[in-house]
């Protein structure tokens, strides 16, 4: 099956440095993946969608040049969060598919912790 | 704008009983919707994807049925285990929109030995 990998699985930094969280398809090549953050006890919230070779298209609210995505390869994606805060504090989890209204294949979450 | 909603948001039943997760959804125009499982701190198992042209999709001891006209799906778990304890999420895609996901906030199940 297909499987989305995620790294690191959890980060500790410090508040106003910058974090990088790679999402990785194992076994597939994902023209499209999505990144999520969920609080604890809540649902899943859609922050952007990236497609391989072009820029990623964000959800209201959040902010772009905050939460940096890079999608190089049709196997890697990157979100890069900035100027952390102790806010940012969340849940990060990734998904890939291999195209618009693909199944989508969820790795398995990076835990960011701001202090 | 769509919404999911599920209730309840956490149930608690005994080893051995049959239960039903709802979710609802205000825009009968979904392309599919699924139902995930997520164990504490861990990514999404998707367990059921069901078709818009669909009525239900079993998978052993689950089966999710979809109601588009009422806006409405269910998750069905027959004879739960302490291993089924998890929070549930059921989830939509729109047609037209890129694959996106709109989810609902979960139903946190417990099953007691």
């Amino acid at each position: 099956g297909a499987v989305v990998s995620q790294h690191p699985s959890r980060v500790i930094c410090k508040s106003g440095t910058s974090v990088k969280i790679e999402c990785r398809s194992l076994d597939f090549q994902a023209t499209t993946m999505f990144w999520y953050r969920q609080f604890p006890k809540q649902s899943l919230m859609l922050m952007a969608t990236s497609n391989e070779g072009s820029k990623a298209t964000y959800e209201q609210g959040v902010e772009k040049d905050k939460f940096l995505i890079n999608h190089a390869s049709l196997t890697l994606s990157t979100l890069t969060v900035t100027s952390a805060h102790p806010e940012d504090s969340s849940f990060y989890i990734c998904s890939a598919s291999e195209g618009l209204q693909e199944t989508q294949y969820f790795g398995p979450g990076t835990r960011l912790l701001v202090l | 704008k769509q919404e999911v909603t599920q209730i309840p948001a956490a149930l608690s039943v005994p080893e051995g009983e049959n239960l039903v997760l709802n979710c609802s959804f205000t825009d009968s125009a979904i392309y599919n919707l699924q139902w995930f499982r997520q164990d504490p701190g861990k990514g999404l198992t998707s367990l059921l994807l069901i078709q818009s042209s669909q009525r239900e999709q079993t998978s052993g001891r689950l089966n999710a049925s979809l109601d588009k006209s009422s806006g409405r799906s269910t998750l069905y778990i027959a004879a739960s285990q302490p291993g089924d304890s998890a929070t549930y999420l059921c989830a939509d895609a729109a047609p037209g929109q890129g694959g996106k996901l709109i989810f609902g906030q979960g139903t946190e199940l417990s099953v007691k030995p």
